[in-house]
């Protein structure tokens, strides 16, 4: 069976430090692969996907990144966080085409403080 | 540009009651429509799905009703509890794209 991991769970960091927040996929061959943003209050905010190693796509021009470096590893980093980038980032995975709904990982609550 | 609404931030509903969840959409070329539930610190999970060429899908005390030419769709949680408390996505899918939209989420609340 597939399952998503996502780590760390939760993350204080200080503003100006760098991020690395990673996900894994476990169980299945070239996921679609997603990092979704949720703000205090807000709902699910697209971020980045990628397709394929090396393919990533940006929604929302910000202070992040995302990298593909594997097949079913996904990273999200910054060089340097803002206050604005606190919120609680989930990880998600899709077959290739013609999917049928996202499975999230756990989340990671992020507050930059 | 929000192309999956969900108007109502929140709402409260008594224990054995129904629930009703709303959410709108602009695209013509959606043709996928899932409910997500998401309980605070956790990742969302599915909870039902329901096709364009459906107007309706029931699963237990879920039932999703969609109406095409208002792009409209519903969630109808009957009867509702404790355990319902969560804030509900809904999410579209155009069949020219692998990209789910999503509404800005609706918090439901069953009061014991």
């Amino acid at each position: 069976s597939q399952t998503i991991h996502q780590w760390p769970a939760t993350l204080v960091q200080p503003v100006g430090s760098p991020l690395s927040l990673e996900c894994t996929v476990e169980g299945t061959s070239n996921p679609n692969l997603y990092w979704y943003r949720q703000a205090a209050g807000r709902g699910l905010q697209l971020l980045f996907y990628s397709v394929g190693i090396g393919q990533i796509s940006s929604e929302v021009p910000q202070n992040l990144s995302a990298s593909r470096p594997q097949d079913r590893q996904f990273i999200l980093s910054s060089k340097k966080l803002l206050l604005s980038d606190s919120g609680f980032y989930l990880c998600a995975w899709s077959t290739g085409t013609a999917s049928y709904g996202y499975t999230f990982g756990s989340g990671t609550r992020l507050t930059v403080v | 540009d929000q192309q999956v609404k969900q108007n109502s931030p929140s709402l409260s509903v008594q224990e054995g009651r129904i629930s009703i969840l709303n959410c709108d959409y602009t695209n013509s070329m959606f043709d996928y429509f899932l409910w997500y539930k998401k309980y605070p610190a956790e990742g969302p999970t599915f909870l039902i799905s329901i096709s364009s060429i459906k107007d309706k899908n029931e699963d237990g005390r879920f039932t999703v009703f969609l109406n095409k030419s208002a792009k409209h769709l519903s969630l109808h949680i009957v009867p509702s509890q404790p355990g319902d408390s969560a804030v509900y996505f809904c999410a579209a899918r155009s069949y020219t794209g692998n990209q789910f939209y999503f509404g800005t989420g609706t918090s439901l609340t069953v009061i014991p």
